[in-house]
């Protein structure tokens, strides 16, 4: 299947840091997800992006859906303790089907 | 409130004993999935449903079954549990043609 590569694989930083993670794909696609999994729990979706170009905000998370329509950046500012987690996109496939990135762990040092 | 819920969070079972992953959403969603979590691969799909009796195989369905008898709930099989098979699963459920899945909290099983 499809492979969705997301980069840096783990990050510690210090709170108040800001945060880039980036995610790749070989293929276009036309919506990005991002989702957010607390450590314990399901996933959570975060930001969803329908426009390449599209830049959307959160709160302190911004999110852009890449010129090419074959990569997805998501910035974090100013971190707290509770952004702590693993950040996945995801791209929808044929359907409601979708795959998932690798994954980039958060730890955020108080 | 959307609510997903899957049957355990913990599980240990034996090489070759058959396991049942129960999931249950309240949101009367059409759609809902099976995946894995391994570190380093992210989240891989086994099985989905579209509708009731109705299912289709994901990217890594070897191995595994499923049942959706009714519509809030999606069962995961695992015939013959193999240690390959230690992994979190994650159940996953969305409504119609929306992007947004709502994941239940996950079952981390581990087979010996």
């Amino acid at each position: 299947g499809q492979q969705l590569n997301q980069s840096p694989q783990s990050m510690f930083i210090q709170e108040g840091e800001d945060v880039s993670m980036n995610c790749t794909s070989s293929s276009i696609f036309n919506t990005w997800l991002w989702y957010k999994q607390d450590p314990g729990e399901g996933p959570v979706l975060l930001i969803a992006l329908y426009k390449a170009g599209e830049l959307t905000s959160n709160g302190r998370l911004t999110a852009q859906f890449g010129i090419t329509r074959k990569d997805s950046f998501l910035n974090i500012s100013a971190s707290i303790p509770s952004d702590v987690g693993i950040y996945f996109c995801a791209g929808p496939h044929t359907g409601n089907q979708f795959y998932f990135g690798t994954g980039t762990s958060l730890t955020v040092i108080p | 409130d959307v609510k997903v819920t899957q049957s355990s969070r913990y599980l240990v079972k034996r090489t070759g004993e058959k396991v049942f992953l129960e999931c249950v959403q309240d949101m009367d969603h059409e759609n809902m999935f099976w995946y894995r979590q391994d570190p380093g691969l992210g989240l891989r799909l086994i099985y989905f449903s579209y509708d009731v009796k109705m299912k289709e195989k994901g990217d890594i369905p070897e191995g595994y079954s499923v049942s959706r008898e009714k519509k809030e709930r999606f069962s995961l099989i695992l015939e013959s549990a193999s240690t390959n098979q230690t992994s979190m699963y994650l159940c996953a459920s969305t409504l119609g043609s929306s992007y947004e899945q709502y994941f239940g909290p996950g079952t981390r099983l581990t087979v010996t």
